[in-house]
């Protein structure tokens, strides 16, 4: 089974900065996908981002963005210009096979 | 429009009594799962189907059961509720894999309290 780790259990960020969250995966496997969900209050699980492992370009949706580093398993979203509507909570997942495996999430707070 | 739809929302039961949580997906999609997420823990997959028939467990499978009769449904099912059973359930659900098709689409989740 992989492993998923947030190591930052609650972040914020100032409107209009860049923020990071980290996200570090533990796998075996030479075919696996990553992505990066968000859940708002409303509860609901949006995908932000996803990347292919096999992919050495980092994956990019408009202000979202991650740095996929293979070699030591990390995968980061950066939020770029921070918007009232991006607080919530973030959450990394890791797939291989039929199987998706989820980090402990991060909540973001951003700051008016 | 493509969505997963996960009956009902709130849920409050007491102990021993039998329920089912619906799932039900209109994208055509093969595989199915559902999860459970609790504070601090994230989420955790409890079972999944690849196809009709065709299930399997999932990390956490203890206390709970599922089918796939048909594709587009995946009922869970707990047969004897236990209050550590309390928590918010998701269903998702995911095409074959393609550019399109990796990710998991969930449902609105189902919160689950049982006294």
């Amino acid at each position: 089974a992989q492993t998923v780790t947030q190591s930052q259990p609650e972040m914020s960020v100032q409107e209009a900065e860049t923020v990071t969250l980290s996200c570090t995966y533990d796998t075996s496997e030479s075919d696996y996908y990553l992505f990066w969900y968000k859940q708002p209050p409303s509860r609901q699980m949006i995908l932000v981002i996803r990347q292919e492992a096999y992919k050495q370009q980092n994956a990019t949706e408009n202000r979202f963005s991650v740095n996929f580093q293979k070699a030591a398993k990390s995968f980061s979203l950066k939020i770029s210009d921070s918007q009232l509507g991006d607080a919530a909570m973030y959450f990394c997942a890791s797939r291989d096979g039929n199987q998706f495996y989820f980090g402990t999430g991060t909540s973001l707070t951003v700051i008016p | 429009e493509a969505q997963v739809t996960q009956n009902p929302r709130y849920l409050i039961t007491v102990t021993g009594k039998k329920l089912t949580v619906t799932c039900s997906q209109n994208m055509n999609h093969e595989y199915m799962s559902w999860y459970r997420q609790d504070p601090g823990l994230g989420l955790r997959q409890i079972y999944y189907s690849m196809n009709v028939e065709v299930t399997d467990k999932g990390d956490v499978p203890e206390g709970y059961k599922v089918s796939r009769k048909e594709k587009r449904n995946f009922p869970l099912i707990l047969e004897s509720p236990s209050p550590n059973q309390t928590s918010l359930y998701f269903c998702a659900s995911r095409g074959r894999d393609s550019e399109l098709g990796t990710e998991a689409f969930f449902g609105q989740g189902t919160r689950l309290t049982v006294v």
